[in-house]
């Protein structure tokens, strides 16, 4: 099946630092997201974003589907970004499965 | 409001005793699933469903079961609970019909304990 793989795993900064953080595919993709877990477990969707540009505030997002990776870049980073980043893909064989990577775990420290 | 909601939160069982954990959402969303989420391996897919009465393995089934009988609710179900189906169970939905369509929204999480 198609493996998702997520770098840096783990990542700290100071607070006000850029970060870019990246996934890896194996195979085409139906889609992409990237979803943010914050400290109390909870999963919020960033971006929908098979392909492109995206950008949201401080957040932006780019997928480069022919080279097979996403970046997901957060600028002036805070206190409240620290959690753990996913990206997850849909695999294009009309199966709907969704595969995570395992994230990367981002702590933002004061 | 729009949400996934899901219950228990939290439970703690023994090896053995069956149990459901419930899922519903208010957003009219076709897709659902269910994820398990451990230290180290991320979130793992154990099944979904497009619609009702259609339901799909993901790539974690084994021990679970699941019913989509109402378009608004997708629970999970352990027959026979082990210590290895201890974990963090997330559901989600979508409108699944494509493009931005496919953002999936997660309920709260429910963390199970077999013990």
């Amino acid at each position: 099946g198609i493996q998702v793989e997520q770098s840096p795993p783990d990542l700290i900064l100071q607070e006000g630092a850029n970060s870019t953080l990246r996934c890896n595919f194996s195979d085409s993709v139906n889609n992409l997201q990237w979803f943010h877990q914050n400290p109390w477990g909870q999963l919020i969707n960033l971006f929908y974003i098979p392909s492109g540009t995206k950008q949201n505030g401080r957040l932006s997002a780019t997928t480069v589907a022919t080279e097979r990776y996403s970046l997901l870049y957060i600028s002036s980073s805070q206190t409240t970004d620290s959690g753990v980043y996913f990206c997850a893909v849909e695999a294009p064989w009309g199966d709907d499965k969704i595969i995570f990577g395992k994230g990367t775990r981002l702590h933002i420290l004061p | 409001e729009a949400q996934v909601t899901q219950n228990p939160r939290y439970l703690i069982t023994v090896t053995g005793k069956k149990l459901t954990v419930t899922c519903s959402q208010n957003m009219n969303h076709e897709y659902m699933s269910w994820y398990r989420q451990d230290p180290g391996l991320g979130l793992r897919q154990i099944y979904y469903s497009m619609n009702v009465e259609v339901t799909d393995k993901g790539d974690v089934p084994e021990g679970y079961k699941v019913s989509r009988k109402e378009k608004r609710n997708f629970p999970l179900i352990l027959e026979s609970p082990s210590p290895n189906q201890t974990s963090l169970y997330f559901c989600a939905s979508s409108f699944g019909t494509g493009g931005e369509e496919e953002t999936q929204y997660f309920g709260p999480g429910t963390r199970l304990l077999v013990l």
